[in-house]
């Protein structure tokens, strides 16, 4: 079946450091790739996605490209803030099929630090 | 504005206490879930809907409801809640016309048993 695994957490930075959050899949097909970002107290929200391999997802300076090849979707932001903390989840979805193939990593906590 | 409601935002029951936790989107998605968060495990999903009156289960359906009566509305039920329930839960409305299942997250809702 399909599956996400996330880098563990929790990962603490420095503001203006470089983040990387690794994620790789396993699934049949050519899923759609999404990162979602959870604030403290909200719910999720889509930070960037990717439909097909070599895409680049982009959004908020966070970047993520979809590499079919070695299975992953890293998620990158040359400078972090204060702002970004927050928990990040990586999520596939099938391309097709029904709304049972959407599958999430368990989740990156990240603590930014002024 | 797209958005998905959720009520309550925050409940605190008894065990055995039968309780709803209401959905609403206004976006006229079709695809509908529900998914509780635990620590550790990332969103694990309950139930979702591909339309009025057509649900399955997600991957932890066990002692969860669910019905669709209404395009927009898609209640959880707990008929006879445990503090294995204790959890945070969202509502997602998926959005399935570009083929991405690109999902738009309630507020959640967190619920403790008794």
């Amino acid at each position: 079946g399909n599956s996400v695994t996330q880098m563990e957490g929790p990962v603490t930075l420095s503001e203006e450091a470089f983040l990387t959050i690794n994620c790789t899949y396993t699934a049949t097909g050519y899923p759609s790739l999404f990162w979602y970002v959870q604030y403290p107290g909200e719910g999720l929200q889509l930070l960037l996605k990717a439909t097909k391999a070599d895409d680049k997802g982009s959004n908020k300076g966070f970047e993520a490209t979809y590499r079919k090849e070695t299975t992953s979707f890293h998620l990158e932001k040359g400078s972090v803030q204060v702002s970004d903390s927050a928990v990040y989840f990586c999520a596939l979805s099938r391309s097709s099929g029904s709304a049972r193939q959407l599958t999430f990593g368990s989740g990156t906590q990240l603590t930014v630090l002024p | 504005e797209a958005q998905v409601t959720q009520n309550p935002r925050y409940l605190i029951t008894v065990t055995g206490k039968k309780l709803t936790v209401t959905c609403s989107q206004n976006m006229n998605h079709e695809y509908m879930s529900w998914y509780r968060q635990d620590p550790g495990l990332g969103l694990r999903q309950i139930y979702y809907s591909m339309n009025v009156e057509v649900t399955d289960k997600g991957d932890v359906p066990e002692g969860y409801k669910v019905s669709r009566k209404e395009k927009r509305n898609f209640p959880l039920i707990l008929e006879s809640p445990s503090p294995n329930q204790t959890s945070l839960y969202f509502c997602a409305s998926i959005q399935t016309g570009t083929g991405s299942y690109e999902q738009y997250f309630g507020p959640g809702t967190r619920l403790t048993v008794t």
